[in-house]
């Protein structure tokens, strides 16, 4: 079955500390993997994603994710968090080909940073 | 291009009465897909559109819901008799189709969502 799991539900982190958010997926094939961000109340903001090619990739707001196919992860990273980033951050993945184009979602990791 | 607007951001109403949600896609974009979100939850899947025709809808979407595309542009999602359980966020996002990989294909862009409440 095709599944994305975020095993955090909740992670709390001080100003400044680096972050790594999990993401692992069970896909019958090499998926489209993304990462989005949503704020209270709002829609979801596309932080990165990875089609193909260098398996690490660079986001928006100083975010980074790397795609490892041996242990089908996908973990979000930033080096120093900032209290703006505090937010709910959903793991997606899709297909490559095909017509089903729905994305599968985790359940999402709640972020809190503290001052 | 403001992105993708969804009209309106709340609605409150009372169990049975119906309830539309309009969404306007980014203009080139001419997929468009509705998903609901609850609270603690990531998003479900509930239609999509390629240009005015319904490609795919989710068992989710039960007789009570209906989704329109006519001129292939803006949407909309139609609730009617509504349930306690329909309380939700609904997400409108929307993308351009194209090779796998093209640029900006299979990338979704989301509204701000349209939360709706049942009393």
């Amino acid at each position: 079955a095709q599944s994305v799991t975020q095993p955090d539900i909740h992670i709390t982190v001080s100003e400044g500390a680096s972050l790594e958010l999990r993401c692992n997926y069970s896909y019958g094939a090499t998926p489209y993997l993304f990462w989005y961000v949503q704020s209270p109340g709002q829609g979801l903001q596309l932080l990165l994603k990875y089609f193909s090619g260098d398996t690490l990739v660079q986001g928006i707001k100083g975010f980074e994710a790397e795609f490892k196919r041996s242990q089908s992860s996908f973990n979000l990273r930033k080096p120093s968090v900032h209290w703006s980033d505090a937010a709910e951050y959903f793991c997606a993945v899709g297909p490559n080909a095909g017509n089903n184009r729905k994305l599968i979602w985790g359940l999402g990791t709640s972020l809190a940073v503290n001052p | 291009d403001t992105g993708v607007s969804q009209d309106p951001r709340h609605k409150i109403t009372k169990r049975g009465q119906n309830v539309t949600f309009r969404c306007d896609p980014i203009s080139e974009h001419n997929r468009l897909y509705w998903y609901r979100q609850t609270l603690g939850q990531g998003p479900e899947f509930l239609t999509y559109f390629q240009n005015e025709a319904q490609l795919e809808k989710s068992r989710l979407l039960s007789d009570r819901f209906s989704a329109e595309r006519p001129k292939g542009s803006f949407s909309t999602l139609e609730i009617q008799r509504t349930e306690q359980g329909d309380s939700a966020m609904y997400l409108c996002a929307s993308s351009l189709a194209g090779a796998p990989g093209g640029s900006g294909a299979n990338v979704l862009t989301f509204g701000a969502g349209s939360r709706l409440t049942v009393l």
